[in-house]
């Protein structure tokens, strides 16, 4: 079955500071990967995502490339804010379409 | 806004009793939702596939007569712990496809934290 590596946590960072968060799988074909986030007291949602290989999934200043060669799917901001304060959660889609989820990265952003 | 909505958000109970926990889609029809599971510093663990007008599809290692879902109508699933141990306190999480394909696209509930006492 599919599995998930990513980076452990707790991340803290200063404002401004760059981000990476790393995330690597293991799955059968190609599988479309996610990056999902859950701020404090609120449900997980969805942050990007990437369907096939090369591909570079962007939003809020995040960004994650499909790297099939590698199997991994590294979360980066360039710039992170306070209100980035999230766990964090990689996960590849199955071929029986379930979302495999990392155990999640938590990060927290300080001014 | 929310577009799952879970209720309790957070709920004690006593050793022995059951706890219903109700995971309803708002403003869209639902016919597949997900139940998770979630430890402390642990990822989300599916727990079981709830399917409107048919059984629920459980991963391995869940009991089903113990975490009894029900999925009535095209918004709403329940899952219901019966006779709740400590073992079983957890935060419980469901969640809905965005769309029927089911792309990976999921809306996720709040979540239910369930303390047993």
């Amino acid at each position: 079955g599919n599995s998930v590596t990513q980076m452990e946590g707790p991340v803290t960072l200063s404002e401004e500071a760059f981000l990476t968060i790393n995330c690597t799988y293991t799955a059968t074909g190609y599988p479309s990967l996610f990056w999902y986030v859950q701020y404090p007291g609120e449900g997980l949602q969805l942050l990007l995502k990437a369907t096939k290989a090369d591909d570079k999934g962007s939003n809020k200043g995040f960004e994650a490339t499909y790297r099939k060669e590698t199997t991994s799917f590294h979360l980066e901001k360039g710039s992170v804010q306070v209100s980035d304060s999230a766990v964090y959660f990689c996960a590849p889609l199955a071929g029986s379409y379930q979302l495999t989820f990392g155990k999640g990265t938590k990060l927290s952003v300080i001014p | 806004g929310a577009v799952v909505s879970q209720h309790p958000s957070w709920v004690i109970c006593k050793s022995g009793t059951s706890v219903k926990i109700e995971c309803r889609s708002l403003d869209f029809q639902a016919t597949t939702m997900f139940w998770y599971r979630q430890f402390p510093k642990q990822s989300l663990m599916l727990m079981a596939t709830s399917n409107e007008g048919s059984k629920a599809t459980y991963e391995q290692g869940v009991e089903k007569d113990k975490f009894l879902i029900n999925h009535a109508s095209l918004t709403l699933s329940t899952l219901t712990v019966t006779s709740a141990h400590p073992e079983d306190s957890s935060f419980y999480i469901c969640s809905a496809p965005k769309d029927r394909a089911n792309t990976g696209e999921l809306f996720f509930g709040e979540g239910s934290r369930l303390t047993v006492l």
